[in-house]
């Protein structure tokens, strides 16, 4: 079975500095890794998806197999990212599995 | 993407009653699922229900508490009953884009309140 881990529960960094995200998991068959966000009184909405290697909002994620993680990474925050991120794994048999969610603030 | 509809947008029952969500999707989606978000949790999935089948429910939930209906391609039901204030929780809808990218779009969920 899957299991999609995020070790911090709370986060807090002052605008301008640099955030990072931990989210592990463990998969027996290829994983297909998503962050997903919540933002204040809004939708869960993806982030980004780690098939697109792209950067979304400067936030990167690279899924390292080796160590089984897919950290999300910002060298800047802003006020606005101040959210619920979800690290969340999609497997074979068609289920999206979500970590318990990191709370970020970023403080002027 | 698809614009999900999730009514009720919250409710207060009483303990013993039986409450049913409703999602409503502005296209045609083939999969359609169902979570849970307990208080200070994170989003357990409770079934996928597929158009012209039964759902298929995770570990944990049974069909004859959170019974579901999928009538179309853009409508499901999903009823709590029997409730207690354990099923205190937020109840949304996801479907799959549809884009072959594996990403979900979620309603505005549904929180429940049972007293």
């Amino acid at each position: 079975a899957q299991r999609v881990t995020q070790p911090e529960k709370l986060l807090s960094v002052f605008k301008g500095a640099p955030v990072e995200l931990k989210c592990n998991y463990s998969y027996s068959g290829s994983p297909e890794l998503f962050w997903y966000v919540q933002y204040s009184r809004q939708r869960l909405q993806l982030l980004l998806r780690h098939i697109s290697r792209e950067s979304i909002k400067g936030f990167t994620a690279d899924l390292n197999k080796g160590e089984t993680s897919f950290h999300l990474k910002k060298p800047f925050a802003q006020e606005e990212d101040s959210a619920m991120y979800y690290c969340a794994l999609w497997s074979n048999d068609y289920k999206l599995s979500f970590g318990a969610g990191t709370t970020v603030t970023v403080r002027a | 993407s698809a614009v999900i509809s999730q009514k009720p947008s919250r409710d207060i029952c009483q303990r013993g009653t039986s409450l049913t969500i409703q999602c409503q999707v502005d296209s045609q989606v083939t999969m359609m699922f169902w979570y849970r978000q307990q208080p200070g949790q994170s989003l357990t999935l409770i079934a996928t229900a597929n158009q012209g089948s039964e759902a298929t429910y995770e570990s944990g939930f049974v069909i004859d508490k959170f019974p579901i209906s999928r009538p179309n391609l853009t409508f499901s039901t999903l009823t709590v009953s029997n409730m207690s204030p354990e099923d205190s929780s937020i109840y949304l809808c996801s479907v799959d884009t549809g884009s072959g990218a594996n990403v979900l779009t979620f309603g505005a969920g549904s929180r429940l309140t049972v007293l």
